[in-house]
């Protein structure tokens, strides 16, 4: 059963250090997301690609926070420096095609101390 | 910023009576989806219904949108304490999927 992977579940580290989150899509989905959730804000999108490229990342504070596809099979997250306010959990989340069923990985829960 | 509101924040119900969540939306849409989400895990997707649906049927889902009044509603009947989770409408601004705050549901067995 395909389904998206995402390493690692769990991250603390603390402040000031880099996180780097890591996702792996289904085969074939062009389309993949990131996600943040909080029990404040809920789950807030950070950024999105279709075909690799960046469509939108509008959502990511951009001082700290990048996100790449450096292959069709990877998507990465990164936080540099991370700040207490980072603690999330990260979901990836990838699509078939526009306005198709997203498919979420586990996530990965960051605390940053 | 949500593009999604679900009603109630959190429902408890008995084992086998019917659970409806709602969910009000701001701008237009081309499709309206629900996922639910189990404690410590991913969005699992539920059903999608399109803006010129009415209503949808999946299993013990029941899912009507309402574009005139930009409201859906899932209802699930017979509940199991299997289905306590998370509830999430999402609807698509543009190329983007935006989730709602989500419906914490509660079945008791």
């Amino acid at each position: 059963d395909a389904r998206v992977t995402q390493t690692p579940r769990h991250k603390v580290t603390e402040m000031g250090q880099e996180v780097t989150m890591r996702c792996q899509p289904i085969l074939g989905h062009n389309t993949v997301f990131w996600y943040r959730q909080t029990m404040m804000q809920g789950l807030e999108l950070l950024a999105y690609f279709r075909n690799r490229a960046p469509l939108d990342d509008s959502g990511m504070p951009k001082d700290r926070f990048s996100a790449e596809m450096p292959d069709a099979t990877l998507a990465t997250l990164k936080i540099q420096p991370s700040e207490p306010r980072d603690s999330a959990v990260y979901f990836c989340a990838s699509a078939n095609t526009y306005n198709s069923p997203l498919h979420f990985g586990n996530g990965t829960r960051l605390t940053v101390t | 910023s949500q593009q999604g509101e679900e009603d109630p924040q959190a429902l408890s119900i008995q084992e086998g009576e019917n659970a409806t969540m709602n969910c009000s939306y701001k701008t237009s849409i081309n499709n309206l989806q629900w996922y639910r989400q189990n404690s410590g895990r991913g969005l699992v997707h539920l059903i999608l219904i399109r803006s010129n649906e009415r209503e949808k049927h999946s299993g013990r889902l029941r899912v009507t949108l309402d574009t005139s009044k930009k409201s859906s509603s899932l209802l699930i009947t017979a509940s199991r304490a299997a289905d306590t989770a998370s509830y999430f409408c999402a609807t698509d601004g543009g190329f983007k999927t935006i989730f709602g705050a989500g419906t914490r549901l509660f079945v008791k067995a």
